[in-house]
C-alpha cells in the first residue's frame, strides 16, 4: 500500500524567501507523484506532477519538484514566495502502477498549510 | 469547456436525515472519484467508478453510504441516517483513462470539483 508523509502542519516564510515544502512517500511500484495546491473553500488544483523520465518538475506559478528515489522524497520549492502562494498544499501518490498506466486512486499526505508573511 | 462540478456546495442537516451530492464530471472523462476530506487531514478515498461500474470502495464507506453513476456520466453519493461524524468536505473528481487526450495523459492526473461541505447538527 502507498503512503505519504508530509513533513510539518505548517509552514511559515516571508514573501520573497524561499519556499520549500516537504513530502516523503512509501510505494511498492514505481510511484506517479504529485502535488495539490487548495485555496480555502475550493477543491484540490494540480501543481505538478512526476511520471517518468526527468526526476525535476516544473509546475505553474513557479513551482518545481524533485523526485528522488533513493530518498523516497518529492519536495516542492519556490525560489520566492508571494503572498498569493498562501494556500494549503497536498503531496499525493498513485496506486498500483502497471505498463505506465496509473490505476488513478491517489494516496494523499496531510497536508501543509503555507503563511506568506510581508 | 466546464470542469467538474458538485452540487449542493453546503448542506447543513440534522443527524439522522439522508442527503444525496451529486457530482458531473468533465465531459469525457470516463473515470470518477469520491473523496472525503476532514479539517486538518487530506482527502481520503471513498469509492471509484469506471463509466457506471463501482471498481472500488474503501472501508470508510460505510454501510449507510452509496454511490451511484447510472449512465456512467454524473455521480450521486446519498448519506442515510447522518451522524456528526459525517461532517466533511466531500469532493468528487474524475479523469481519462484509456485513451490519448491533449488534456491528460493517463498518468493518474485527477482533477476536482470544488466540494460540497456537510455539516450534521
Amino acid at each position: 500500500a502507498q503512503s505519504v508523509t508530509q513533513l510539518g502542519s505548517h509552514v511559515s516564510v516571508s514573501e520573497g524567501a524561499l519556499v520549500l515544502l516537504r513530502c516523503n512517500y512509501s510505494s511498492s511500484v514505481p510511484p506517479y507523484l504529485f502535488w495539490y495546491v487548495q485555496y480555502p473553500n475550493q477543491g484540490l488544483q494540480l501543481l505538478l506532477k512526476y511520471t517518468t523520465g526527468a526526476t525535476l518538475v516544473k509546475g505553474i506559478n513557479g513551482f518545481e519538484a524533485e523526485f528522488k528515489k533513493s530518498e523516497t522524497s518529492f519536495h516542492l520549492t519556490k525560489p520566492s514566495a508571494h503572498m498569493s502562494d498562501a494556500a494549503e498544499y497536498f503531496c499525493a501518490v498513485s496506486d498500483l502502477y502497471a505498463g505506465g498506466t496509473s490505476y488513478g486512486k491517489l494516496t494523499f499526505g496531510q497536508g501543509t498549510i503555507l503563511t506568506v508573511h510581508p | 469547456d466546464t470542469g467538474v462540478s458538485q452540487d449542493p456546495r453546503h448542506k447543513i442537516t440534522k443527524r439522522g436525515q439522508n442527503v444525496t451530492f451529486r457530482c458531473d464530471p468533465i465531459s469525457e472523462h470516463n473515470r470518477l472519484y469520491w473523496y472525503r476530506q476532514t479539517l486538518g487531514q487530506g482527502p481520503e478515498f471513498l469509492t471509484y467508478f469506471q463509466n457506471e461500474a463501482q471498481l472500488e470502495k474503501s472501508r470508510l464507506l460505510s454501510d449507510r453510504f452509496s454511490a451511484e453513476r447510472p449512465k456512467g456520466s454524473f455521480s450521486t453519493l446519498e448519506i442515510q441516517r447522518t451522524e456528526q461524524g459525517d461532517s466533511a468536505m466531500y469532493l468528487c473528481a474524475s479523469s481519462r483513462v484509456g485513451y490519448p487526450s491533449i488534456r491528460e495523459s493517463n498518468t493518474g492526473e485527477l482533477f476536482f470539483g470544488e466540494g460540497s461541505r456537510l455539516t450534521v447538527l
